[in-house]
């Protein structure tokens, strides 16, 4: 089974800085994954599928980056509400499974 | 619009069976391409997805829970019910059910676009 291996664990930033959040594979998952991002008390909500395609409304300032092993989420300038938790994802067609990371907590420095 | 909403106890016993039941609207499992999950959260920790169930009763689970899980769908009252047995304190969690598409025109593909709020499960004596 595919582990997903998110770094780093919690990232600290202020407003308007730059994120990037790094998603580990431990095997190939060609471009099958997407990001998630989880406020607390809400359910999870969808920011990228297949590696690189935004979710309908999504803001441009979410980016998604990567193939086979490695996979990159980059907020270009974060503003108040994108301090969240997020996952990264994967599936697998053969068994069909889905694994997620373990998250990267994004907080406000 | 669509949405999901889960409903199910909040507390059961060890050893008890639950049974969780989304109902959903704004789209159909009969249609070709959909298709819903089930996915769960421990408190403060992270999500693991359970079992998916497809328009054409294609049925998939989790690799370590498959003993203990089924899922079932009923069409015609636009619900999906998640069997899970022998539950223990460990399963105490956020259950969330969720749809994903297949080859959907304007949808994402086989990602959970769409989730129900959750509903907390606690399982204790």
């Amino acid at each position: 089974e595919i582990v997903l291996t998110q770094s780093p664990a919690t990232l600290s930033l202020s407003p308007g800085e730059r994120a990037t959040l790094s998603c580990r594979a431990s095997q190939s998952v060609s471009s099958y994954l997407a990001w998630y991002q989880q406020k607390p008390g809400q359910a999870p909500r969808l920011l990228i599928y297949d590696a690189s395609n935004r979710a309908t409304g999504i803001p441009a300032r979410f980016s998604g980056s990567g193939s086979g092993t490695d996979f990159t989420l980059t907020i270009s300038s974060l503003e108040p509400e994108d301090f969240a938790v997020y996952y990264c994802q994967q599936r697998s067609n053969w068994p069909r499974l889905y694994t997620f990371g373990q998250g990267t907590k994004l907080e406000i420095k | 619009q669509v949405t999901l909403r889960e409903s199910g106890p909040a507390l059961v016993k060890p050893t008890q069976t639950l049974t969780l039941t989304c109902t959903f609207s704004g789209f159909s499992l009969s249609t070709s391409g959909m298709c819903v999950s089930w996915i769960r959260q421990p408190p403060g920790k992270a999500l693991e997805w359970l079992a998916r169930i497809d328009w054409d009763d294609d049925k998939y689970y989790s690799t370590s829970l498959k003993t203990r899980l089924t899922i079932s769908k009923d069409t015609s009252k636009n619900q999906v019910v998640l069997t899970m047995t022998n539950m223990d304190p460990v399963d105490t969690a956020t259950y969330y059910c969720a749809r994903a598409t297949i080859a959907v025109a304007g949808t994402p593909t086989d990602a959970f676009d769409i989730w129900g709020q959750g509903t907390m499960v606690t399982v204790s004596s």
